[in-house]
């Protein structure tokens, strides 16, 4: 079965610094990888997914992330933090059907002034 | 605009008490979740739905049931609510497909007393 481990349930930077999320998967076959976010009180949403295209993914809110499968990575960056971006951030990922998604325990990030 | 609403945002319940937790989506979406998530563990499958009246059990099914009578709509229901059922719950949906993003309604905070 596959799963996600995120590094760091808790990262806190100063705005203007890069954000980087770790994020390290587990799959016995190809897998497919999202980034979600969640805003205080609301549900999730899609930032990007990796869909065996490009390992580069562009999402939004200026986020990438990479796929590196020689180090069975899918870590988030973003150059500026910026306050909006405080928020928690969920890896997840599926192998076979997206019913089988598997999410991360997720990582809080804090944007310092 | 892709929309899942749920039908409470916070909810408090006495413990053996009967809970249903409702969810709709206007997207036509074959597929619909629950999850869980709880301080640390991430996002744990309750039970998916892949269409009317067919639902599989996830990770966690212990202690609940689910409905789907009609395409939109999928309900969660405690048969006797339990203190280790304090949750976060979150409803989902998206299309049928191995990479299709889903979909996060507001989530249903409950809290069993």
């Amino acid at each position: 079965a596959q799963s996600v481990t995120q590094l760091g349930s808790h990262v806190s930077v100063s705005e203007g610094a890069l954000v980087l999320l770790r994020c390290n998967y587990s799959s016995s076959v190809p897998p497919y990888l999202f980034w979600y976010v969640q805003y205080p009180n609301q549900g999730l949403q899609l930032l990007l997914k990796y869909t065996s295209a490009a390992t580069l993914v562009k999402g939004i809110n200026g986020f990438e992330a990479e796929f590196k499968k020689s180090e069975t990575s899918f870590h988030l960056t973003k150059p500026s933090a910026h306050m909006s971006d405080a928020a928690e951030y969920f890896c997840a990922v599926t192998s076979y059907n997206n019913n089988d998604m598997r999410f991360g325990a997720g990582t809080r990030l804090t944007v310092k002034p | 605009d892709v929309k899942v609403t749920q039908s409470s945002r916070y909810l408090v319940k006495r413990t053996g008490e009967k809970v249903f937790l409702e969810c709709v989506q206007d997207m036509d979406h074959e597929n619909m979740f629950w999850y869980r998530q709880d301080p640390g563990l991430g996002l744990r499958l309750i039970y998916f739905s892949y269409d009317v009246k067919m639902k599989e059990k996830g990770d966690i099914p212990e202690g609940y049931s689910v409905s789907r009578e009609k395409k939109e709509r999928f309900s969660l229901i405690l048969e006797s609510a339990s203190t280790n059922q304090t949750s976060m719950y979150l409803c989902a949906s998206s299309r049928a497909g191995r990479v299709e993003t889903q979909y996060f309604g507001p989530g249903t905070r409950l809290l069993v007393l």
